[in-house]
């Protein structure tokens, strides 16, 4: 079974500061992990995804991700917030690593809002 | 290329209507599936398909059929709609050995 927990339903920061969104997993088997973004109306647009390899995984609009297996975890960062980035944020975890799954588990979300 | 398409984008329904939502897509992707996105829940998946004449539930499956005659296409059928069943729809699809799934441009559905 998977799950996923994304800590802080909202995250606020202000424009120029670290945004760092939190996400948990669990998987039974070695996961692959994705990081969305979906802004209002719209669809999913992937911003990174970690398979295997290294674990810090850099994404679009400057956004990259650390796995770490020891936390179970998947935080995403960005060093400087822009406007731009109020969006609404979804981690997942998928069971197709193995070859045989079929499941991406989202989790449910993180609404980013950007202050002046 | 076209990638994964949805129709129709917005549709609004009276209880106990039927409706069918279509999704195609044009990378010879073997698996597909249909999640639902409600406030507060994240994406949960209803049903899915790994290649043409399979298909499985997902999650949420109450309220819906599928099918999938060919490799394109996997339609998502509300039977009866139900107030409950108002959100937002999102096809997907990807390669048997992909990491990376596609998503459509979703199907908003409202239910009355």
């Amino acid at each position: 079974a998977q799950s996923v927990t994304q800590l802080g339903s909202h995250v606020s920061v202000s424009e120029g500061a670290l945004v760092l969104l939190r996400c948990n997993y669990s998987s039974s088997v070695p996961p692959y992990l994705f990081w969305y973004v979906q802004y209002p109306n719209q669809g999913l647009q992937l911003l990174l995804k970690y398979t295997t390899g290294a674990t810090l995984v850099k994404g679009i609009n400057g956004f990259e991700a650390e796995f770490k297996k020891s936390e179970t975890s998947f935080h995403l960062t960005k060093p400087s917030a822009h406007m731009s980035d109020a969006a609404e944020y979804f981690c997942a975890v998928s069971d197709w690593g193995t070859g045989g799954g079929n499941k991406l588990t989202f989790g449910t979300g993180t609404q980013l809002k950007v202050e002046l | 290329n076209a990638g994964v398409t949805q129709t129709p984008k917005f549709q609004v329904l009276k209880t106990g209507q039927s409706m069918t939502l279509q999704c195609a897509q044009d990378m010879n992707h073997e698996y597909m599936s249909w999640y639902r996105q409600d406030p507060g829940m994240g994406l949960r998946l209803i049903h899915y398909s790994v290649g043409a004449g399979i298909t499985d539930q997902g999650e949420v499956p109450n309220g819906y059929n599928v099918s999938r005659s060919t490799t394109e296409d996997f339609p998502l059928r509300l039977l009866s709609a139900a107030p409950s069943q108002t959100s937002v729809y999102f096809c997907a699809s990807r390669t048997e050995l992909g990491n990376t799934i596609y998503f459509g441009e979703g199907s908003w559905l409202t239910v009355v």
